[in-house]
């Protein structure tokens, strides 16, 4: 079993719809939790960080954390032609320079006009 | 803020060829990674280095694979000779390497295919 769990879909979901990703993981002790964007033939962008359980709100963007379930979800509303690319988890036992991450395989996502 | 530059963007190469691949990070971050990225899956941390120190190697396979980073600043990743399953997108990354939070920057990467 890999540590980190993702759907690698793709998804493809009409403009204005609300978009739900997910990853489940089985180390008990990830406290970090981290989404990140990544279009097509660029790098990873960091989109949402959030310590330990709960949600975390940045615009049409959720993040949220169930620590007791193994589960992190990322919500978009309103999702955007724009937000087409495709999402990774990633997830850390430790905090700073010292810290590795573990990274889900990504969900690729297409947000239709 | 410049962001982390990479160079070159592509490369295609013959198997046992040589190749290398360099990368500048953001100004005055100390930390900087090298990732593996194969098509459809999440990248994989080849090297860390912290300043001109490396802080994990565990995933580089060493018989073909060698980075440094000159002067804690610049790095170059190498890879000799190359295989088939070299084929990936490799990722830079530079972290201000302090904080409990530390976030990654990444470059576009260097999408490297091996014939």
């Amino acid at each position: 079993q890999k540590e980190v769990e993702q759907d690698p879909g793709p998804l493809s979901v009409p403009e204005g719809a609300i978009v739900s990703l997910n990853c489940t993981y089985s180390n008990s002790a990830f406290q970090y939790f981290m989404w990140y964007r990544q279009y097509s033939r660029k790098g990873p962008e960091l989109l949402m960080y959030t310590y330990s359980s709960g949600n975390k709100e940045d615009g049409r963007f959720t993040a949220q954390v169930d620590k007791s379930s193994k589960y992190i979800s990322l919500f978009i509303r309103d999702s955007q032609p724009s937000d087409s690319a495709t999402y990774l988890c990633a997830m850390s036992a430790s905090a700073g320079n010292n810290r590795k991450l573990i990274w889900g395989l990504g969900t690729s996502l297409a947000v239709n006009p | 803020e410049a962001g982390v530059a990479q160079s070159p963007r592509y490369k295609i190469i013959e198997k046992r060829q040589s190749v290398a691949f360099w990368c500048n990070p953001i100004s005055g971050h100390a930390t900087l990674y090298w990732y593996q990225q194969i098509l459809g899956q999440g990248p994989k941390l080849l090297i860390q280095f912290q300043n001109n120190g490396v802080v994990d190697d565990s995933q580089l396979p060493k018989d073909r694979f060698s980075a440094e980073r000159l002067k804690g600043v610049d790095s170059t990743l190498k890879i000799q000779p190359a295989k088939l399953e070299d084929s990936a997108v490799y990722l830079c990354a530079s972290s201000p390497g302090s904080g409990s939070y530390n976030e990654q920057f990444f470059g576009p990467g260097t999408r490297l295919t091996v014939l």
